[in-house]
């Protein structure tokens, strides 16, 4: 089945510093991807769409300015969490659509995020 | 705005039993559902994708069906091994994916 890459699996970083996360779509192209966020024993709750070639979409309370999200290629998709804080720590994951099950969603295999 | 909902939150069994987890949403108008399963500190894996048409969907010992016009899925696990334990994910696509809060289950041997 199609299969999402991404990368890193785990990152520690220091407060105030800016941490980039790839997500890849391997042997498909995905015009959409889309990020979420996942805290310690909670669902993962959707970020933003990120569209190749525009603008990402972001829901509601998400700060733009502080998730980068860059979809520079029809197959990587980049979430930049800038000036990190200890809050931000979290599991961020990545999924695109699937081109062979119909709607169907394909996941990444997630990034954990620690601030310190 | 969609809202998806699923109980029990947490479910402990001993092994060989048969159960039932419960997924519900508020917007009946979706694409698909889809159950997965998540391992402590891991991603992802679908277990079972049912579309809009269709009624149930199986896969080994797994069992999802789906009433959209009351806005219910189950997923039926039978004859539940230790292997089983993790937390089972259910997201409904209106376009695009919103997730239960899962039910974490254990299944003691």
């Amino acid at each position: 089945g199609a299969v999402v890459s991404q990368h890193p699996s785990r990152v520690i970083c220091k407060s105030g510093t800016s941490v980039k996360i790839e997500c890849r779509s391997l042997d498909f192209q995905a015009t959409t991807m889309f990020w979420y966020r996942q805290f310690p024993k909670q669902s993962l709750m959707l970020m933003a769409t990120s569209n190749e070639g525009s603008k990402a979409t972001y829901e509601q309370g998400v700060e733009k300015d502080k998730f980068l999200i860059n979809h520079a290629s029809l197959t990587l998709s980049t979430l930049t969490v800038t000036s990190a804080h200890p809050e931000d720590s979290s599991f961020y994951i990545c999924s695109a659509r699937d081109p062979v099950a119909t709607y169907g969603y394909t996941f990444g295999s997630g990034t954990r995020l620690t601030v310190v | 705005k969609q809202e998806v909902t699923q109980i029990p939150a947490a479910l402990s069994v001993p092994e060989g039993e048969n159960l039932v987890l419960n997924c519900s949403f508020t917007d009946s108008a979706i694409y698909n559902l889809q159950w997965f399963r998540q391992d402590p500190g891991k991603g992802l894996t679908s277990l079972l994708l049912i579309q809009s048409s269709q009624r149930e969907q199986t896969s080994g010992r797994l069992n999802a069906s789906l009433d959209k016009s009351s806005g219910r899925s189950t997923l039926y696990i039978a004859a539940s091994q230790p292997g089983d334990s993790a937390t089972y994910l259910c997201a409904v696509n209106n376009n695009d994916m919103r997730f239960g809060a899962g039910t974490r289950l254990t299944v003691k041997p």
